[in-house]
């Protein structure tokens, strides 16, 4: 069964260093979406993607991050420079067709800021 | 802004027992998600729905539109049922943003 991929699993930067998760999404979904999980914390919406453009995203994305779609298979989030609060896990999803399909989730990258 | 609530936080069952997790929600949904999460961390959808049932092996869900409520009911559970059950409502206006509960962490004995 395809599957979303998201890499690498763990990232462990420095406060200020900016990083960037990967994910590709599933080959025939259109809808792109971002959470993250703060340790022992709900999972928050950070960014929906759909047609090249950002579709909504949360107050919590702000201008420190991006997302991007580079070559048509991946689809990256970037934090210009990480704080110690952007210690979280983040998912990333696809849906065939916005949130009236199912969303299937990769594993997630933790990212730990030193 | 919609607010989800899950009940219980944490559920311990023996094998083989009907286990009910409950999810309530303050504002009008289009749709409403079950999903699983595992202790490794990855999630996996269970149910999207937007009215009345939906099963799927030992897993039914039910959603309440007037009563803004769902439940997730998981029949003769097994302890690899073992995990934190999250739902995650959609609505709001927003055609994008999915409100997620706190959780449910799930634990089936053998």
């Amino acid at each position: 069964e395809p599957e979303v991929t998201q890499t690498p699993s763990h990232q462990v930067t420095q406060m200020g260093q900016e990083v960037i998760l990967r994910c590709v999404p599933i080959s025939n979904h259109l809808y792109f979406y971002w959470y993250r999980q703060i340790l022992g914390q709900k999972v928050e919406f950070l960014v929906s993607f759909y047609n090249n453009e950002i579709s909504e995203k949360s107050e919590i994305f702000d201008d420190q991050f991006s997302v991007e779609r580079p070559d048509g298979s991946n689809f990256t989030l970037k934090i210009r420079s990480t704080k110690l609060e952007d210690s979280a896990m983040y998912f990333c999803a696809s849906s065939v067709q916005g949130l009236g399909s199912p969303l299937h989730f990769g594993n997630g990258t933790r990212l730990t800021v030193t | 802004k919609n607010e989800v609530e899950q009940s219980p936080q944490n559920l311990t069952a023996q094998e083989g027992e009907f286990i009910t997790i409950n999810c309530s929600y303050s504002v009008g949904i289009s749709a409403l998600h079950w999903l699983q999460q595992h202790p490794g961390g990855g999630i996996v959808s269970l149910f999207m729905l937007s009215s009345g049932k939906k099963k799927h092996g030992r897993l039914i869900a039910t959603i309440n539109i007037q009563e803004k409520h769902s439940s997730l009911h998981i029949t003769a559970s097994h302890p690899r049922d073992s995990a934190v059950y999250i739902c995650a409502a959609r609505g709001g206006g927003s055609n994008y943003k999915l409100t997620f509960g706190k959780g449910t962490l799930l634990t089936v004995n053998p």
